[in-house]
């Protein structure tokens, strides 16, 4: 079986904070893939990777980065956290393009 | 990312009853995919379909990719209270990375 963990289930932290949020998948995924979820929203897409070092915008990109040094590995980071990125953020990856994404268990991150 | 349109938001069923909801989208796709999400976990792959026309089931899941490429339906037949959750479509364009989802269909069942 896949497994996607993220590194925290509930985080809080403070407007203007430097935030890191972690993902790893145990299955020599090729790409991985940061999530936002807010009511009436559905999933938005943040960032995705496809390879290791490599990255792409998603639809919302604003306010985060993203970092994937190992093929494990997909952090994001936001810069300077705002209130309005209080949010569920998923972690997914999956094996080749076109194939289906499983998902983290996700972080629910309040920003004060 | 294109939005697909799920229906309906929500659902409020009787145990027992069967369930249907639908996923339709402007845009072809080549993969459709339905997942759930529980309360406070992230969403888990139910089914996934690949062919215009398939008919897959999962126990007593059963989803359909529609004929034309732009929709697929998801039935739950003799729901059961562990089938309370949100479903999510989900579509892939050929070669594509991303994957475009619904908002959702969230189910409620009364025992």
């Amino acid at each position: 079986d896949v497994k996607v963990t993220q590194s925290s289930r509930y985080l809080v932290k403070r407007t203007g904070e430097k935030v890191f949020l972690e993902c790893v998948q145990d299955m020599d995924h090729e790409n991985m893939f940061w999530y936002r979820q807010d009511p009436g929203l559905g999933l938005r897409l943040i960032y995705f990777s496809y390879d290791v070092k490599m990255k792409e915008k998603g639809d919302i990109p604003e306010g985060y980065s993203v970092s994937r040094e190992k093929k494990e590995r997909f952090s994001l980071i936001l810069e300077s956290a705002s209130t309005n990125q209080t949010s569920m953020y998923l972690c997914a990856s999956s094996l080749f393009k076109g194939q289906p994404q499983h998902f983290g268990d996700g972080t629910r991150l309040s920003i004060l | 990312g294109q939005q697909l349109n799920q229906s309906p938001q929500s659902m409020f069923i009787q145990e027992g009853e069967d369930v249907s909801m639908n996923c339709t989208s402007s845009s072809i796709f080549n993969t459709w995919l339905w997942y759930k999400q529980d309360p406070g976990e992230g969403p888990v792959l139910l089914i996934a379909l690949y062919k215009a026309g398939e008919l897959t089931s999962n126990g007593r899941l059963t989803a359909q990719f529609g004929i034309t490429r732009k929709d697929s339906f998801l039935n739950i037949s003799a729901s059961i209270p562990s089938d309370v959750g949100i479903y999510f479509c989900a579509g892939q364009a050929l070669g594509g990375f991303k994957t475009n989802f619904g908002a959702g269909t969230r189910l409620f069942v009364k025992a």
